[in-house]
């Protein structure tokens, strides 16, 4: 079964505001990763938060994990036209192989 | 480096017919990984390989073979293909021990 899960959200913002989506998740995970998808191509590993860590980092990205919700958030903050995309959390259970688990996706769409 | 790559990138077939998917990656990596990608879906993992030689079924695995005769190399086999497996297929590789995926560019199948 899948365990990343999003909130099912086609966000609509404009350049400049923040993007903000959700993800939960069911078992316990070594770590959550969030991946981009932009139209017709591949999946971006974007940023990923082990389970001892509580928030991280990456250029304009934030991501926060609560374990004890099992649940993720990613933040875009600045939105630019070129961030319109899905995302996909995906986690890595323990016991799990190596194996990720991903999420539906979130759409977001930035109007210039 | 080229990364990881796909072939071919469309393809449709009639029901009942078989065709092979070649993913090939250069970047030294022991994972290996089939996933397709439904509207509404999400990524499910179809199987995987921890090494050359190793495969592993996935979640959805019935209808598909594989199989990892070079490290670089991670075939995905449909012997009938039917409608239900119209699809657009990624493939993945990490390296062992690290989660982080690196993804093709996927795959648009179309079985009718």
């Amino acid at each position: 079964s899948q365990q990343g899960e999003e909130d099912p959200q086609a966000l609509s913002i404009q350049e400049g505001e923040n993007a903000t989506m959700n993800c939960s998740y069911k078992t316990s995970i070594n770590n959550l990763q969030w991946y981009r998808q932009n139209s017709g191509r591949g999946l971006v590993h974007l940023i990923l938060i082990r389970s001892n860590e509580r928030e991280k980092h990456s250029g304009r990205l934030r991501v926060t994990l609560d374990t004890s919700k099992k649940s993720s958030s990613l933040l875009i903050t600045a939105s630019r036209a070129a961030d319109t995309a899905s995302y996909f959390c995906a986690t890595d259970a323990q016991r799990g192989n190596n194996r990720l688990a991903f999420g539906k996706g979130n759409q977001v769409v930035v109007i210039p | 480096n080229a990364g990881v790559t796909q072939t071919p990138k469309f393809r449709v077939l009639k029901t009942g017919q078989s065709m092979t998917l070649l993913c090939a990656q250069d970047m030294n990596h022991e994972y290996m990984y089939w996933y397709r990608q439904d509207p509404g879906m999400g990524l499910r993992l179809i199987h995987y390989s921890v090494g050359e030689g190793t495969t592993a079924k996935g979640e959805v695995p019935d209808g598909y073979n594989v199989s990892r005769l070079k490290k670089q190399n991670f075939l995905l086999g449909l012997e009938s293909a039917a409608p239900s497996q119209t699809s657009v297929y990624f493939c993945a590789s990490s390296y062992r021990g690290r989660t982080e995926a690196f993804f093709g560019q996927g795959t648009r199948l179309t079985v009718v």
